[in-house]
């Protein structure tokens, strides 16, 4: 069985400062984990992807995420946030064959001018 | 290109009537899928097609029936729609099997009273 833990369901923060998304899963093999973004009425944007290739993996607008096996996590990061990083975040986990993806619950991150 | 388009964009039903929702792509894709989203939740897939003229049950198929009768067309119908059935629903398109090359449209809203 496969889930993901979205530990927050709302993160604010001041632009210019850090951003820490956190999701936690749980999966019986080695999974595929994503991250993707939603901006309001629009489709999901695909931030980043790991596979096993590299435990830290860069994405668009300046995201980063780093896999941490031990912990079972893969939070989502950005050393500066911009007004338009305001949106929703997913994590998401998929096994290898893609015959079974979970979406997170979304975290909604809301940037402070 | 328009990318993945959906009609409509909102729609409101009453409890027992029947709709179409429409995906439709320009980018000659063998894969389609079907979401919903709800509040607290991730997305969950409802049905899916690997190519024309093919459908496959997602996670939660139930009260929902999908047509691919055109290859850039893929179709949602509810025959009696329910008020749990208020959703938004995305579509989304691929060209392989893997979820981070997957294409969303941006979403169609559903109340049912």
């Amino acid at each position: 069985a496969q889930s993901v833990t979205q530990l927050d369901s709302h993160v604010s923060v001041s632009e210019g400062t850090p951003v820490l998304l956190r999701c936690n899963y749980s999966s019986s093999y080695s999974p595929s984990l994503f991250w993707y973004v939603q901006h309001p009425n629009k489709g999901l944007q695909l931030l980043l992807k790991y596979t096993s290739a590299a435990t830290l993996v860069k994405g668009i607008n300046g995201f980063e995420a780093e896999f941490k096996k031990s912990e079972t996590s893969f939070h989502l990061t950005k050393p500066s946030a911009h007004m338009s990083d305001a949106a929703e975040y997913f994590c998401v986990v998929s096994d290898w064959g893609y015959q079974k993806v979970t979406f997170g619950i979304g975290t909604k991150l809301q940037v402070i001018p | 290109n328009a990318g993945v388009t959906q009609t409509p964009k909102f729609r409101v039903l009453k409890t027992g009537q029947s709709m179409t929702l429409l995906c439709a792509q320009d980018m000659n894709h063998e894969y389609m899928y079907w979401y919903r989203q709800d509040p607290g939740m991730g997305l969950r897939l409802i049905h899916y097609s690997v190519g024309e003229g093919t459908t496959a049950k997602g996670e939660v198929p139930d009260g929902y029936n999908v047509s691919r009768l055109k290859k850039q067309n893929f179709l949602l119908g509810l025959e009696s729609a329910a008020p749990s059935q208020t959703s938004v629903y995305f579509c989304a398109s691929a060209r392989d099997q893997g979820l981070e090359t997957q294409y969303f449209g941006p979403g169609t809203r559903l109340l049912v009273l």
